[in-house]
């Protein structure tokens, strides 16, 4: 596709329960990464992937969060056990290579209750 | 690892005025300066970015400038207009290390231009 989609849009999930967020990457992007929102805050950084080497995993909050990425294509992120602190809008952005700028999509809205 | 501190965290101008957004940041070795524009409910959009060989860089009605000594850069957006209003971040990376390519934000900016 033209842009980097997310997937759901948004997800309201009981606590306790584990969600899965997904991301496209543009096609050819190298590069995919994840980021957290908070309401009214910045965007701070959980995990990153550059072509097959190993992940940065250094901005992960908790042994909670997880992330996959498939080769040079469809990322998930997975919460579980999920805590009403991990509500927030997680985007993902990916780019053709590093220190390139990143196109982001429009980010999955978690809610949890 | 890399810091980035954005000022002001608002910012309301009158339609025509000129706005300007600064941010620091911390490890000399960053090389890269993306600045972001995110309008409610979307995720950001890549607006301008800066390397650090040039110290000014225009687009329009937008311009970066940098100062490397200083380790800060500043947005400057001219003849602003009501559709600029967004929440505004800069970012900064390194040129290597483990951290290269991965981008520091800043807290943002709300710019509000009223009509």
């Amino acid at each position: 596709g033209a842009g980097v989609s997310q997937s759901p849009s948004n997800k309201v999930t009981e606590k306790g329960k584990d969600v899965e967020l997904r991301c496209d990457p543009i096609s050819g992007h190298t590069a995919l990464y994840w980021y957290r929102q908070r309401l009214g805050q910045g965007l701070e950084f959980l995990i990153y992937f550059q072509g097959n080497s190993a992940p940065d995993k250094s901005g992960l909050p908790s042994d909670r969060f997880s992330a996959e990425r498939t080769g040079e294509s469809v990322s998930t992120l997975t919460i579980q056990r999920t805590q009403q602190e991990d509500s927030a809008v997680y985007l993902c952005a990916s780019s053709y290579g590093q220190g390139a700028g990143y196109t982001f999509g429009s980010g999955t809205r978690l809610t949890v209750v | 690892g890399e810091n980035v501190e954005q000022h002001p965290s608002t910012l309301s101008v009158q339609e025509g005025d000129s706005a300007v957004i600064k941010c620091t940041y911390s490890d000399s070795a960053s090389n890269y300066f993306p600045w972001y524009k995110q309008e409610l409910g979307k995720g950001p959009q890549l607006i301008i970015d800066i390397r650090s060989n040039v110290g000014e860089k225009k687009d329009q009605r937008i311009a970066v400038t940098l100062n490397k000594t200083a380790k800060h850069f500043s947005l400057h957006i001219t003849e602003t207009q009501p559709e600029d209003s967004a929440v505004y971040f800069c970012a900064a990376t390194p040129r290597g290390g483990t951290s290269y390519g991965k981008l520091t934000f800043g807290q943002g900016t709300i710019l509000t231009v009223h009509p």
